[in-house]
């Protein structure tokens, strides 16, 4: 599975949205972009995953670059509860999900 | 749907000894995981389970072992505790590929563990 890098931290207000980079220039036409979050001392969070389209649910946006070497999940009105470390994983869809360091999003009041 | 639940939530062990934590899922998902997360650290994979019955070792499996008797159910044994085993463990599942079901996973609480 291809290697992402996402910046070790972030600061957003609350209220504006948050845009969260990712890496993953090796990635492979079969490679899916996973985005989980972990809010502190809880279990991960599925939040969004696409491969080629940009996509939307109820928690966020997922936006990828044409040439999929980048994506960017926006959270469109950052509040206080979504401080929390997120996670950009490429991976082919039925493989085992791997988490690396993460982003750390601090939104602030 | 209670979702995934781990028991228990927290643990003190002393070095050898044994216990079994145990993680339920109602959403009748056909995988299930093992994670363990150091501070400051990744969630790394110990053991998975793609159906009732089977079980594979995943990133760091030693010193553990699993069993996957019921679907719902899936469990996982320390034999003789080591203080390198203290950390805090994740259990998750998830729907499994038939159908073109999405590999979304959903984590449980997690269970704090500490061996001394």
């Amino acid at each position: 599975d291809a290697k992402t890098t996402q910046p070790p931290s972030m600061d957003c207000a609350e209220g504006r949205a948050a845009n969260l980079p990712c890496n993953h220039s090796t990635i492979s036409g079969n490679e899916y972009v996973y985005w989980y979050r972990q809010i502190h001392s809880q279990g991960p969070q599925y939040i969004i995953h696409g491969l080629k389209n940009n996509e939307t649910n109820e928690m966020a946006s997922l936006i990828i670059t044409e040439d999929r070497k980048s994506s960017t999940l926006i959270l469109p009105h950052a509040t206080l509860r979504d401080t929390a470390v997120y996670y950009c994983i490429a991976l082919e869809y039925g493989n085992k999900l791997v988490f690396g360091a993460g982003t750390i999003l601090r939104v602030k009041s | 749907n209670a979702g995934v639940t781990q028991t228990p939530k927290f643990r003190v062990l002393k070095t050898g000894q044994s216990m079994t934590l145990l993680c339920a899922q109602d959403m009748n998902h056909e995988y299930m995981y093992w994670y363990r997360q150091d501070p400051g650290m990744g969630l790394r994979l110990i053991h998975y389970s793609v159906g009732e019955g089977t079980t594979a070792k995943g990133e760091v499996p030693d010193g553990y072992n699993v069993s996957r008797l019921k679907k719902q159910n899936f469990l996982l044994g320390l034999e003789s505790a080591a203080p390198s085993q203290t950390s805090v463990y994740f259990c998750a599942s998830s729907p499994g590929l038939a159908g073109g079901l999405r590999n979304e996973q959903y984590f449980g609480p997690g269970t704090r563990l500490t061996v001394t």
